[in-house]
């Protein structure tokens, strides 16, 4: 496809239900990353691939959260025993070049359009 | 540690109104800074960037400065128009192709 696509684009879920979350990154591209956004607020940095290696789990707030991206391209984002504080929109992006290390960040990450999760 | 502080909104304009949404960060290290736009209904977009201080950022009539001494990367706009009506979000990244980290966004809306 043209761009970074995510599916559902809303979901519901009951207390204590477990929810995945699917990214299609932009074909080719080597880096991909997941945000939290929470209401009014910017998204927050949860997880980082490079190809199928989860280089950088970081943000990932509790063990029910979890990332994994197979075969380098498609990934999913878990979440287990979902609680009310996980209602939120969750942010994919994808970047056509692998983390070099040091040195300016000069390309951009390109965004899904998010799943807004509401948990009840 | 890594952070970015917007002005907080919603800012409301007239067309052709003068546009300033201020933004400062604190960084570890020497940042790579972004603006990204969300307009209502659609994810984020880039909309500038600048890499190094002094470098200037624009597109779409938009144009923010890095400023090292001042630690800013204020968005600027002469003239806004009832299509600028969307939240900015300032950002920035510390290594190539590293988390972003973003500011909590700015609402703007423009009235004809």
């Amino acid at each position: 496809g043209a761009g970074v696509s995510q599916s559902p684009r809303y979901k519901v879920a009951k207390r204590g239900q477990d929810v995945a979350l699917r990214c299609d990154p932009i074909s080719g591209h080597v880096s991909l990353f997941w945000y939290q956004q929470a209401l009014g607020q910017g998204p927050e940095f949860l997880t980082y691939f490079q190809n199928e290696a989860q280089l950088d789990k970081s943000g990932l707030p509790s063990d029910r959260f979890f990332a994994e991206r197979p075969e380098g391209s498609v990934s999913t984002l878990k979440i287990q025993r979902t609680q009310q504080e996980d209602s939120a929109v969750y942010l994919c992006a994808s970047s056509s070049i692998a983390h070099l290390g040091r040195g300016p960040a000069t390309n951009e990450q390109y965004f899904g359009p998010g799943t807004r999760l509401t948990v009840t | 540690g890594n952070s970015v502080t917007q002005m907080e909104g919603p800012v409301t304009l007239s067309e052709e109104a003068f546009l300033t949404i201020n933004c400062t960060y604190t960084a570890t290290g020497y940042p790579s800074l972004f603006w990204y736009v969300q307009y209502p209904g659609e994810g984020l977009q880039l909309l500038l960037k600048a890499t190094k201080a002094d470098d200037k950022g624009s597109n779409k009539g938009f144009e923010a400065t890095y400023r090292k001494e001042t630690t800013s990367f204020h968005l600027e706009k002469g003239s806004v128009q009832v299509s600028d009506s969307a939240v900015y979000f300032c950002a920035l990244s510390l290594y190539n192709f590293n988390k972003f980290y973003f500011g909590s966004g700015t609402k703007l809306n423009v009235k004809p």
